[in-house]
């Protein structure tokens, strides 16, 4: 089945730094994919939908130059978390829309665990 | 008001069990609903879609009443390896971009 992957799957970091996360579709060309964060017994909450080739549309309350996504390719979008605090660390997953023969699936990446010091 | 609401658990069986978890949907005019499963620390994975005329998986079932809003998951002859959590997800709308919109999950465990 189709694949989609995520690196790096955990990264531990210091309150001001970068960090950049990828998200790969593996065997299908994805247009759109989306990020989500989920905090501890919490659902996944979604932040933001990439599009290849355009701006990534953001949900309400997520900051656009703190998230910066980029959907370079039909198979790679990246979400840099810039500036790192505390509270940022999370549990972000991504997922890839296949909308081949019709039918739309969402495959979801394995997850980058974030832990910011 | 929550765009999906479950309900809190978590449930806590024994094995042999049946199970059923409910969850409610605000949006009247939603199309497209799921069952997701999510183990600790790990992403969600499609468990089964729901359909209008209710649909059934080996030991799962599931059913969607539109006039409700209401969309229900029983396991039967529940399993050790049935312990997760359980996410109700509906699609959005076309104007929402038919992004997944999550419940909060329901916790089960399935004891000895």
């Amino acid at each position: 089945g189709a694949v989609v992957s995520q690196h790096p799957s955990r990264v531990i970091c210091k309150s001001g730094t970068s960090v950049k996360i990828e998200c790969r579709s593996l065997d299908f060309q994805a247009t759109t994919m989306f990020w989500y964060r989920q905090f501890p017994k919490q659902s996944l909450m979604l932040m933001a939908t990439s599009n290849e080739g355009s701006k990534a549309t953001y949900e309400q309350g997520v900051e656009k130059d703190k998230f910066l996504i980029n959907h370079a390719s039909l198979t790679l979008s990246t979400l840099t978390v810039t500036s790192a605090h505390p509270e940022d660390s999370s549990f972000y997953i991504c997922s890839a829309r296949d909308l081949e023969l019709g039918r739309e699936t969402q495959y979801f990446g394995p997850g980058t665990r974030l832990l910011v010091l | 008001r929550k765009e999906v609401e479950q309900d809190p658990g978590p449930f806590n069986v024994p094995e042999g069990a049946t199970v059923a978890f409910n969850c409610t949907y605000s949006n009247s005019a939603s199309q497209s609903f799921f069952w997701y499963r999510q183990d600790c620390r790990k992403e969600p994975k499609l468990l089964m879609s729901v359909y209008s005329s209710g649909n059934e998986d080996g030991r799962f079932t599931a059913q969607l009443n539109r006039a409700s809003q209401y969309i229900s998951l029983l396991i039967r002859d529940s399993k050790l390896s049935d312990s997760a959590t359980y996410l109700c997800v509906v699609r959005g709308l076309y104007n929402q971009g038919g992004k997944l919109i999550f419940g909060q999950g329901t916790e089960l465990s399935v004891k000895p």
